[in-house]
C-alpha cells in the first residue's frame, strides 16, 4: 500500500521568508500524481499545486514550488514570500493514475509571523 | 462557477443512530469521493462514485454507504453511529476521464462536521 509521510507536524516563518515543507512517499508504480493541499481554519480543502510523475520539470503555481525527486520519492513544496494568509495545515497527498483514492500525509502546520 | 457544495455543515447524532451527508459537485464534474478526517489527522478514503457506481473503496466497514444520483450528486449514509465516526466528512468532486486517463485532480467541498454522542 501506498504511504506518505509528512516529518514535519509544524513549520513557522517570517512573513516575507521562504519556507519548504517537506513529503516523503512509497510506491512502486512508476506513474501517479502529487498533490499539496492546503487546509485554513476554515476546514476547506485548497489545492496548492499539483504533479504529474512522468513529467521531469516541477510545477510552479504563483509563489509556490515544488522539488519532485522520483528517485528518491521525495516531494517538498516551497512557499516564496510568504504571507499571513498562507497559515494552514498543509497536506501532501498521492494518487495512482489508474485508481480514484487520494492518499495524505498527516499534515504540517504552518504559522506566518508577522 | 459553483463549487463543491455539502450539507448540512454540522450534525449531532447520538450512538446507534443513521445520519445522511449531502454533496452537490462542481459545475462540470461527474464523480464524487468521500473522505473521513478525524481530528489532527489526514483525511482517510471512503469511497467513490461514478455513473451510479461505487468504483472504489476504502478500509472502512459496511456501516458506510453511498449513491450517486443521474445529476452526480451523492450521499454518505452511516449506519449505527459509534463515537469513532465523530468526524470532518469531506466530499470532493472531479472529472472521471481527462486526456484519456482517470481522475485527477479532485476539488474539496467544505466538509460536514459530524459528532456523535
Amino acid at each position: 500500500a501506498q504511504t506518505v509521510t509528512q516529518s514535519q507536524p509544524e513549520m513557522s516563518v517570517q512573513e516575507a521568508e521562504t519556507v519548504t515543507l517537506s513529503c516523503t512517499y512509497d510506491t512502486s508504480e512508476s506513474d501517479y500524481y502529487l498533490f499539496w493541499y492546503k487546509q485554513p481554519p476554515s476546514r476547506q480543502m485548497i489545492l496548492v499545486i499539483r504533479q504529474e510523475a512522468y513529467k521531469q520539470q516541477n510545477a510552479t503555481e504563483n509563489r509556490f514550488s515544488v522539488n519532485f525527486q522520483k528517485a528518491a520519492k521525495s516531494f517538498s513544496l516551497k512557499i516564496s514570500d510568504s504571507q499571513l494568509g498562507d497559515a494552514a495545515m498543509y497536506f501532501c497527498a498521492y494518487k495512482e493514475t489508474s485508481g480514484s483514492r487520494l492518499t495524505f500525509g498527516e499534515g504540517t502546520q504552518l504559522t506566518v509571523n508577522p | 462557477d459553483a463549487g463543491v457544495t455539502q450539507s448540512p455543515t454540522h450534525l449531532i447524532k447520538t450512538r446507534g443512530q443513521q445520519v445522511t451527508l449531502r454533496c452537490s459537485p462542481k459545475s462540470g464534474h461527474d464523480t464524487v469521493s468521500w473522505y473521513q478526517q478525524a481530528l489532527g489527522q489526514g483525511p482517510q478514503f471512503i469511497f467513490q462514485y461514478y455513473e451510479e457506481e461505487e468504483r472504489q473503496r476504502g478500509n472502512f466497514p459496511d456501516r458506510f454507504s453511498g449513491h450517486q444520483f443521474p445529476n452526480y450528486s451523492s450521499e454518505l449514509n452511516v449506519n449505527a453511529l459509534l463515537l469513532g465516526d465523530s468526524a470532518l466528512y469531506l466530499c470532493a468532486s472531479s472529472l472521471y476521464w481527462t486526456s484519456g486517463r482517470t481522475v485527477e485532480t479532485q476539488y474539496f467541498g467544505p466538509g460536514t462536521r459530524l459528532l456523535v454522542l
